[in-house]
């Protein structure tokens, strides 16, 4: 079945800090590639996708490349602040399904 | 962007007694809701999917008696834990998309309900 994999946390980093959480999937076919950002008490939001191999994401600062050939979605960023300290989780959607399939999720910390 | 809002955002609540979780659709209409939970340094798990005026599809594992769901209109499904036991102690989590941006429309999620049983 398809199936995530995200880089354990939790990360830490120092503000303006390069900040790279990897993710891998499995999954049949060519599914949508999703990082999702959870704020301290609040819900899930989308922080951005992918939908075919090569393309790249990005949202406030954030990017991410659809890599087929490596499976991978890693969600990078160049100068963290303390405002992204939050969860970052990876996702995936085949075509075909209308759910999500999720990673376990990362903790990032960004001290000032 | 659209909101979803989950109803209480903690409870506590002794053995054996039943507990009930809403899911709000705030400004959009949606036809399906999800309900996900969550095991501390775990991935989000699709425990059912919740369908406007008919049963809810559960995922294999997830027994149907335990968790009752109900989306008894566009806007608001529930889910209810019932004869709670603590190993049902999780954070569980609703997601909701617009039925008119059709099943690749955005997916919305709530802020999480965290349920306590003691």
């Amino acid at each position: 079945g398809d199936s995530v994999t995200q880089m354990e946390g939790p990360v830490t980093l120092s503000e303006e800090a390069f900040l790279t959480i990897n993710c891998t999937y499995t999954a049949t076919g060519y599914p949508s590639l999703f990082w999702y950002v959870q704020y301290p008490g609040e819900g899930l939001q989308l922080l951005l996708k992918a939908t075919k191999a090569d393309d790249k994401g990005s949202n406030k600062g954030f990017e991410a490349t659809y890599r087929k050939e490596t499976t991978s979605f890693h969600l990078e960023k160049g100068s963290v602040q303390v405002s992204d300290s939050a969860v970052y989780f990876c996702a995936l959607r085949r075509t075909s399904a209308r759910q999500l399939t999720f990673g376990s999720g990362t903790q990032l910390t960004v001290l000032p | 962007g659209a909101v979803v809002s989950q109803h209480p955002s903690w409870v506590i609540c002794k053995s054996g007694t039943s507990v009930k979780i809403e899911c709000r659709s705030l400004d959009f209409q949606a036809t399906t809701m999800f309900w996900y939970r969550q095991f501390p340094k775990q991935s989000l798990m699709l425990m059912a999917t919740s369908n406007e005026g008919s049963k809810a599809t559960y995922e294999q594992g997830v027994e149907k008696d335990k968790f009752l769901i109900n989306h008894a209109s566009l806007t608001l499904s529930t889910l209810t834990v019932t004869s709670a036991h603590p190993e049902d102690s999780s954070f569980y989590i609703c997601s909701a998309r617009d039925f008119k941006e059709g099943n690749t429309g955005e997916l919305f999620f709530g802020e999480g309900s965290r349920l306590t049983v003691l």
